[in-house]
């Protein structure tokens, strides 16, 4: 089974900190994301990366930055973090090429106060 | 925009009824579809998908229904269990689009014992 871990399942931070979530996959997938979780909005993509030392923005990606040295690895960083940044964040992973699904870490739930 | 919508919040079925879920999308180039339950403080979990080129995928109690023309889809579940209460997310991607999801706002299944 695919393993993709996050973490921290839970994180309280403050204002104007900088943050930095962890997340790493066991099964040498090309493709991960980061995705934020909230109320009413469903699951939004923060940034994708398709290889290492690659990313590409997804839909909401202010105030975050991300960083792929390695191709297990994915890290999403908050570079001064806000409290419109309080979520729940997802990291995912799935094999290159088309119609694959991806899978998920259990999620990080971030608090900034 | 939202190009993959879930216009049921919230959906209570009795044990053992069908419970159906729906989901609506924008993007005439989207070619294949999933849905995911997630479970509180639980990453999503894959659970079936479907390519445009069917109309109906099966596995075990969950099935897909794809309505290309009407650009439909919905989950049915039969019959439904207690265990399936959870939250279910519709996605949606375009081969040419890479491996980037675009994920509806999720409806919370409550199966009644």
């Amino acid at each position: 089974d695919v393993k993709v871990t996050q973490s921290s399942r839970y994180l309280v931070k403050r204002t104007g900190e900088k943050v930095f979530l962890e997340c790493v996959q066991d099964m040498d997938h090309e493709n991960m994301f980061w995705y934020r979780q909230d109320p009413g909005l469903g699951l939004r993509l923060i940034y994708f990366s398709y290889d290492v030392k690659m990313k590409e923005k997804g839909d909401i990606p202010e105030g975050y930055s991300v960083s792929r040295e390695k191709k297990e690895r994915f890290s999403l960083i908050l570079e001064s973090a806000s409290t419109n940044q309080t979520s729940m964040y997802l990291c995912a992973s799935s094999p290159s090429g088309g119609n694959q699904p991806q899978h998920f870490g259990d999620g990080t739930r971030l608090s900034i106060l | 925009d939202q190009q993959v919508k879930q216009n049921s919040p919230s959906l209570s079925v009795q044990e053992g009824r069908i419970s159906i879920l729906n989901c609506d999308y924008t993007n005439s180039m989207f070619d294949y579809f999933l849905w995911y339950k997630k479970y509180p403080a639980e990453g999503p979990t894959f659970l079936i998908s479907i390519s445009s080129i069917k109309d109906k995928n099966e596995d075990g109690r969950f099935t897909v229904f794809l309505n290309k023309s009407a650009k439909h889809l919905s989950l049915h579940i039969v019959p439904s269990q207690p265990g399936d209460s959870a939250v279910y997310f519709c996605a949606a991607s375009a081969l040419r689009g890479g491996n980037q999801f675009y994920f509806g706002t999720g409806t919370s299944l409550t199966v009644i014992p």
